[in-house]
Parts: C-alpha cells; structure tokens; sequence
C-alpha cells in the first residue's frame, strides 16, 4: 500500500517570503500522480499543483512550483512571495494509476506573519 | 455546473441512529469517493466506486455503506452512529486522472 508522510504539522512564514513544505511518499508503482491540495477555513479542497510521475520536469503554477526528486520518492512544495492568503492546511497527495485511489498526507498547518 | 455537491452541511445525530449523506456530480466523472478528515490524521478514503454499479471499500469503511445506481450519485449510508464516526466528511469525483474534484464538506456530530 501506498504511504504518504508529511512529517512537519505546522510551518510559519512571513508575507512575501518563501517556504517550502515537505512530503515524502513510498511505493512500487511506475505510473502515479501527485498533487498538493489547499484547505482554507472555508473548508473547500483546492487543487494547488499537480505532478505526473513520468514527467521530468517540476510542475509549476504561477507562485507555486514543487520539487519531485522520483528516485527519492520525494516531492515538497515551494510558495514564493507568500501572501496572507496563502494561510491553509497544505495535503500532499498520491494517487495510483493501478487501482485509482488517492492517498493523504496527515497535512501540514501554514500561517503567514504579516 | 455545479461540480460535485453535498448535503446536508451540517448534522447532529444521536448515537444508533442512521442517515444517508447525499452526493452528486454532473461531470459525467467515473470515479466518486468518500472520505473523512479527522484532526491530525488528514484524509481517509471511506469507500469508492469506478463507475455505476461498482464500489469497493478504501481504509476505514466500518460502518458505513455506499451504493452507485447512477453516474451521478453516490451516497454514504451510516446504518448506526457512534461517537467515533464524528467528523467531516467529503465526496469527490474525478475522470480517472487522480485530479479530484471535492463537494463542499458535510460536519456530522454523534453525541
């Protein structure tokens, strides 16, 4: 079974800084999927930024890019030029491309300081 | 669109008594799951289904039950309520491609 470990429950930053949040995951499979997801207060799930095992090159939206080390089984998220918006619980994601199920990490708490 | 929608978005119940939480997507999206997210644990899968007809169980299905009649719906059924299924519970629907699309939530108490 697959594994995701997110080892750091909360993170703090200041406005316009950057922080990276860390996310290991364990499996056997060649084809997988990651993705970060955002849940702010409101408590909707968003998609942040999403990686396909196969691809070589780190995914990048706009402020948000990852780090997908594959040999690793690493894949960590970088915010830059953080904003006060960015404030959320952050949950690294895998899903199997073998039996289509997505796995969680426990999440990790990020608060932005003005 | 509506995406994929929940009701109802808040429930208290007392412990033995039964509910179903209702979801539906009109994305026309094979795969629909549920889950719960619990405090410190992120979230788990509950059950899930590949197409209309099909279901399996994820990490913690005990105590509840799924069917899938149509593409559309999915409900959750708890056939009774213990204080240990307090939580928040989510659908979520996606095309077979990990990217999941999530209903709003749905808070349930059992006191």
């Amino acid at each position: 079974a697959q594994t995701v470990t997110q080892s750091q429950p909360e993170m703090s930053v200041q406005e316009a800084e950057t922080v990276t949040l860390s996310c290991t995951y364990d499996t056997s499979e060649s084809d997988y999927y990651l993705f970060w997801y955002k849940q702010p207060p409101s408590r909707q799930m968003i998609l942040v930024i999403r990686q396909e095992a196969y691809k070589q090159q780190n995914a990048t939206e706009n402020r948000f890019s990852v780090n997908f080390q594959k040999a690793a089984k690493s894949f960590s998220l970088k915010i830059s030029d953080s904003q006060l918006g960015d404030a959320a619980m952050y949950f690294c994601a895998y899903f199997s491309g073998a039996n289509s199920k997505l796995t969680f990490g426990k999440g990790i708490t990020l608060s932005v300081r003005p | 669109n509506a995406g994929v929608t929940q009701t109802p978005k808040f429930q208290v119940l007392k412990t033995g008594q039964s509910m179903t939480l209702q979801c539906a997507q009109d994305m026309n999206h094979e795969y629909m799951s549920w889950y719960r997210q619990d405090p410190g644990m992120g979230l788990r899968l509950i059950h899930y289904s590949v197409g209309a007809g099909i279901t399996d169980q994820g990490e913690v299905p005990n105590g509840y039950n799924v069917s899938r009649s149509t593409t559309e719906d999915f409900p959750l059924r708890l056939l009774s309520a213990a204080p240990s299924q307090t939580s928040v519970y989510f659908c979520a629907s996606n095309r077979g491609l990990g990217e999941q699309y999530f209903g709003p939530g749905t808070r349930l108490t059992v006191t």
